[in-house]
């Protein structure tokens, strides 16, 4: 069964910075395209980055470029995203979530809650 | 930037009702767009690929329609369990990856 666990989320002050992780078991993890989506309090989905099944290639949503890492393990099975600076527009739930292999997203964690307040 | 405009925000129906909710980009996606359901406190759920292939799992009462621009998620007989958010997603042109901004399906 696929599975992946999101953690490291928590409270953080603004001009933090946070590591978050997530867990993949279940399938071949370095096989796939991996994804960060993020949800703030009452809002929709918004992407974040991804990364290749190699981490050869790496994309960022403007909003956070400059200030957020996605990275992974295929060794460990296990994906990261390192923010920095983060502001309370960065509060949400954030989701790793697996492309299938055709740029749609077939497997979510249960996700990880961020909330940047002083 | 391709932009997805869902509509309606909320949609109000009874169990057993026939429901379609609509998905508009600002540029042609083709076919590459997608349907997630989301409940309270759950992770997204794919429900549609390719505008109208169900996800493993899904039921048949979901069907998925349209190509280009217009696209629709039909649910043909409304089961408790299916009111929830529905968010569609393009993933012709990324990045970025973008989603609507979601249709809430709440019991009238």
């Amino acid at each position: 069964e696929v599975e992946l666990v999101e953690s490291g989320g928590g409270l953080v002050k603004p001009g933090g910075s946070l590591r978050l992780s997530c867990a993949a078991s279940g399938f071949a993890f370095g096989s796939y395209f991996m994804n960060w989506v993020r949800q703030a309090p009452g809002k929709g989905l918004e992407w974040v980055s991804s990364i290749s099944s190699s981490g050869t290639y790496i994309y960022y949503a403007d909003s956070v470029k400059g200030r957020f890492t996605i990275s992974r393990d295929n060794t460990k099975n296990s994906l990261s995203l390192h923010m920095n600076s983060l502001s309370g527009e960065d509060t949400a739930v954030y989701y790793c979530a697996r492309d299938n292999g055709n740029n749609y997203f077939d497997q979510w964690g249960q996700g990880t809650p961020v909330t940047v307040s002083s | 930037e391709i932009v997805l405009t869902q509509s309606p925000a909320t949609l109000s129906v009874s169990p057993g009702e026939r429901v379609t909710l609509s998905c508009r980009a600002t540029q042609s996606v083709s076919s590459s767009l997608a349907w997630y359901q989301q409940k309270p406190g759950q992770a997204p759920r794919l429900l549609i690929y390719g505008a109208s292939t169900r996800a493993l799992g899904v039921p048949a009462r979901f069907s998925g329609s349209g190509s280009g621009t217009e696209f629709t998620l039909t649910i043909s007989s409304l089961q408790s369990e299916d009111f929830a958010l529905y968010y569609c997603q393009q993933y012709k042109n990324w990045p970025p990856y973008t989603f609507g901004q979601g249709t809430k399906l709440e019991i009238k």
